[in-house]
């Protein structure tokens, strides 16, 4: 079975652009979930998707969005890009939705540098 | 594991050995635990997951313990290898939310 894949691998953007990250999550899971890793603060969450719906957010701006589509696929946006949007962008899947206690299963991630 | 800091916790095995890692958490309603491996350039990894409801749970060469007492979980890994150089975490759910740890850097040594 296929882990979570995201695209791309690596961004480099400069300051006040927008961009989009692209996640499919394993086969079969319907939660998608989104965090933002940093050496300073570790992995934050951004927001949670299942069956289309954003369940849950964290304490990010609005410039910060995302989307799930009918085949659990999920997209994430930030727009208007700051320097410390620099991190690594992970998604992760998991078979329930977050009031479950099923593990979440990482993608590699997008490494986006903004300049 | 370069992405969860630069002054991580360094625990230094000699390979073969065992391996203990640590994690304090923070709230006593997390009822659900999992530890995590991120190797250089990757993901993090899931490792092995625990309920609050059990106090041990093994999986291959590995074991973690929850005192739930003390709020305290830790990852035993038997007879460490190389290949078990990463950084672990563990994460605690509260609600729909996970927590994650700061991290510890296992180095493995030949």
């Amino acid at each position: 079975k296929a882990g979570v894949t995201q695209t791309p691998r690596y961004l480099i953007k400069t300051r006040g652009q927008q961009v989009t990250l692209s996640c499919s999550p394993i086969s079969g899971h319907r939660s998608v979930s989104w965090y933002q890793q940093t050496p300073g603060q570790g992995l934050q969450f951004l927001f949670e998707y299942f069956s289309e719906t954003q369940r849950n957010k964290g304490n990010f701006p609005g410039r910060f969005s995302g989307r799930q589509f009918s085949n659990s696929r999920s997209e994430m946006n930030v727009s208007t890009l700051e320097l410390g949007d620099s991190a690594l962008y992970l998604c992760a899947s998991s078979l329930g939705d977050s009031l479950n206690n099923s593990p979440l299963h990482f993608g590699n991630g997008t490494r986006l540098t903004v300049t | 594991g370069e992405s969860v800091g630069l002054h991580l916790p360094t625990l230094s095995v000699q390979e073969g050995d065992n391996s203990i890692i640590n994690c304090a958490y923070s709230n006593s309603a997390s009822d659900y635990f999992i530890w995590y491996k991120q190797e250089s350039g990757k993901g993090p990894q899931f490792i092995i997951d625990i309920r609050s409801n059990m106090d041990k749970r093994q999986g291959q060469r590995v074991t973690v313990l929850l005192n739930k007492t003390v709020k305290h979980l830790s990852l035993q890994i038997a007879a460490t290898q190389p290949g078990d150089s990463a950084v672990y975490f563990c994460a605690e759910k509260r609600a729909y939310k996970y927590i994650f740890g700061t991290g510890t850097r296992l180095k493995v040594l030949a």
